[in-house]
């Protein structure tokens, strides 16, 4: 998994609490990006920083937030904004914009909310 | 959006067969990239091939894209045990700088 951390592996809360997962790279990349993934389903891209103190939404940003305030770490949040919040979300890391480069992913976080 | 889509959804062979995966997208792309993901894992990069290229080589995997039909194909020989897994391919929108991935194939080979 390529120097990427995501944490926790396994995450359950209660609906209504805002939860966030950790990312945490160490290969120097720039660029960082948090997707979700449903059962049988692709990726779905949520926000995406290019460089620290920026980031901009993806396709589905609604019910989530995101900081990055360095250069090694991107966490998501999970508001309870979020109607179906219930998913495996994937951090990555590229050396620039990502559609030059290949990006790395962490081993995931499955997040259940009851 | 859905950029591009893999076909078929999903494929079962028995080792040692090939196996061809499709893809298809809408518009222009700069690159089109293949990952792998085993269950319940992050994504693996297999190959990137740029919208210039006709065909590229990795091991046991080739990779072919036609932009005239705005298409690719990623082909893994003798396939063994391991190879089982979700095959994802990713391409950008010109322009734009992110990656839209298909929804994928999913492979099972059969020992």
């Amino acid at each position: 998994d390529g120097g990427i951390t995501q944490s926790p592996k396994y995450l359950f809360r209660k609906e209504g609490q805002n939860v966030t997962l950790s990312c945490e790279q160490n290969l120097n990349h720039d660029a960082m990006y948090w997707y979700r993934q449903d059962p049988g389903q692709g990726l779905r891209l949520i926000y995406y920083s290019q460089i620290v103190n920026d980031f901009q939404k993806g396709d589905i940003a609604e019910g989530y937030s995101v900081s990055r305030e360095k250069k090694e770490s991107f966490p998501l949040t999970v508001t309870s904004a979020q109607k179906n919040p219930t998913a495996f979300y994937l951090c990555a890391s590229s050396i620039g914009a990502a559609s030059s480069y290949e990006q790395y992913f962490g081993p995931g976080t499955r997040l259940t909310v009851t | 959006s859905q950029q591009g889509e893999e076909d078929p959804q999903a494929l079962s062979i028995q080792e040692g067969e090939n196996a061809t995966m499709n893809c298809s997208y809408k518009t222009s792309i700069n690159n089109l990239q293949w990952y792998r993901q085993n269950s319940g894992r992050g994504l693996v990069h297999l190959i990137l091939i740029r919208s210039n290229e006709r065909e590229k080589h990795s091991g046991r995997l080739r990779v072919t894209l036609d932009t005239s039909k705005k298409s690719s194909s990623l082909l893994i020989t003798a396939s063994r045990a391991a190879d089982t897994a979700s095959y994802f391919c990713a391409t950008d929108l010109q322009g734009a700088q992110k990656l839209v991935f298909g929804q994928g194939t999913r492979l099972t080979i059969n020992p």
